[in-house]
């Protein structure tokens, strides 16, 4: 089946550890996404990338780091540098923006520091 | 800046009654609008969306969802509701115009959907 997959669902941090966050898409978009949900306050941007080797920061990238060395993998680091990383985390990924593009989502990974 | 208002942090309604959830938004120009549902533990499920032309939009498990270009509006309704309804449910705006490179998508804050049995 065509989709987006995000691993671990769930994972546990230490404090002033790095972790890695998977996520594989098997659906040909150009486009991927990491989001990360907090209670409340909706869906923020953490970063994105439309092209392999290619990627721009979004609303809240301070302590985060992504690489785009294929099409269909765009892992999320979460460095020690955040500060408050217990969250949601969401892979996401398009079609090239356009008319009528829409964003589909992973299930999502949870992060808890420890 | 663009944004959006789900004004209800929670809807509750009685299983079988019609259920509304609000969205307001705000964008430069024409909008990109959307709905998604969230189950708990789950990513983000895409129900519908509107681009242009009629302003009610059917979209999967029976929701629609009507735009209502001078109330800035796009609320998701459903004539009937079913227990398994209850989640989260997520308005999201863009703009509609492109002119290459990224256009961002806004989420709303969620509101929760109680449908009591």
């Amino acid at each position: 089946d065509g989709g987006i997959t995000q691993s671990p669902k769930y994972l546990f941090r230490k404090e002033g550890q790095n972790v890695t966050l998977s996520c594989e898409q098997n659906l040909n978009h150009d486009a991927m996404y990491w989001y990360r949900q907090d209670p409340g306050q909706g869906l923020r941007l953490i970063y994105y990338s439309q092209i392999v080797n290619d990627f721009q920061k979004g609303d809240i990238a301070e302590g985060y780091s992504v690489s785009r060395e294929k099409k269909e993998s765009f892992p999320l680091t979460v460095t020690s540098a955040q500060k408050n990383p217990t969250a949601f985390y969401l892979c996401a990924s398009s079609i090239l923006q356009g008319r009528g593009n829409t964003i589909y989502f992973g299930e999502g990974s949870w992060l808890t520091v420890v | 800046a663009q944004s959006v208002a789900q004004p209800e942090d929670q809807v509750n309604v009685a299983e079988g009654n019609p259920l509304t959830v609000k969205c307001t938004y705000s964008v430069s120009g024409n909008p990109y609008l959307f709905w998604y549902v969230q189950y708990p533990n789950r990513g983000l499920q895409f129900l519908l969306k509107y681009i242009t032309g009629d302003n009610l939009v059917k979209g999967s498990y029976g929701f629609e969802a009507e735009f209502n270009k001078s109330q800035t509006s796009f609320h998701l309704k459903k004539p009937s509701a079913l227990v398994s309804d209850s989640a989260l449910y997520f308005c999201a705006v863009r703009p509609l115009l492109y002119s290459g490179g990224y256009q961002k998508v806004t989420f709303g804050t969620g509101t929760k959907l109680q449908v009591i049995p």
